[in-house]
């Protein structure tokens, strides 16, 4: 199984800051990688698929990056229903696998 | 309006049965593959089971082969998961998640609220 690994597992930040989470894979999965966000007692929601390609409806200030085994979610200006969970998953492989999470709460 | 709706979850004793249900609506259900996923209290994502538009092929976690079946009736837009052989680690919320492909990429959107299972003495 292809393992998905995520940094910080959590941290704090403000209002305005600018977040940023990453993903690594444990092979190359090329662009195969989505980016989910889950708020507490919720399902998750699609941020971004392919690596970089922003949801309809989903605020421009996310962003995606990277391929091969190095992916980035950027947050360029955090607002206050940003904090949240934030998930990487891999579609590489039939066997989808995620990340552990990126807990982003508020400092 | 796209939706999934799962039910089915609550309190059973291990090594019993439960089969949790998902049913959609707001588009053609036999068009799309689904995901099962859970999420243990406090914890992160699991993935556990697929199945293809047509039901064709299923894949499984390895954590759940040979105890969970994945299946679906294209005539009533329904998802199960027949979950035997409970064991307390089986405890979680239980999503259900829609399949979208485009080429050779894919991603689960949307997801259901969920339906908790506890497996418990």
């Amino acid at each position: 199984d292809i393992q998905m690994t995520q940094s910080p597992s959590s941290l704090s930040a403000s209002v305005g800051d600018r977040v940023t989470i990453t993903c690594r894979a444990s092979q190359s999965i090329g662009t195969y990688l989505n980016w989910y966000q889950q708020k507490p007692g919720k399902a998750p929601k699609l941020l971004i698929h392919a690596a970089s390609n922003l949801e309809s409806g989903v605020p421009s200030r996310f962003s995606g990056s990277g391929g091969g085994t190095d992916f980035t979610l950027t947050i360029s200006s955090l607002q206050p229903e940003d904090f949240a969970t934030y998930y990487c998953q891999q579609s590489y492989s039939t066997l989808v696998t995620f990340g552990g999470g990126a807990k982003v709460e508020i400092k | 309006q796209v939706q999934l709706a799962e039910s089915g979850g609550g309190v059973v004793r291990p090594g019993r049965s439960l089969r949790l249900s998902c049913t959609a609506s707001g588009f053609t259900f036999g068009d799309y593959g689904f995901h099962w996923v859970r999420q243990a209290p406090g914890q992160g994502l699991e993935w556990v089971a697929v199945i293809w538009y047509d039901g064709t092929n299923e894949y499984y976690a390895d954590s759940v082969k040979g105890r969970f079946t994945i299946s679906r009736d294209n005539s009533k837009s329904a998802l199960y998961l027949q979950m035997n052989s409970l064991r307390a680690e089986d405890t979680a919320v239980y999503y259900c998640a829609r399949l979208l492909v485009v080429g050779d990429w894919s991603w689960l959107d949307p997801w259901g609220q969920g339906t908790l299972v506890t497996v418990s003495s």
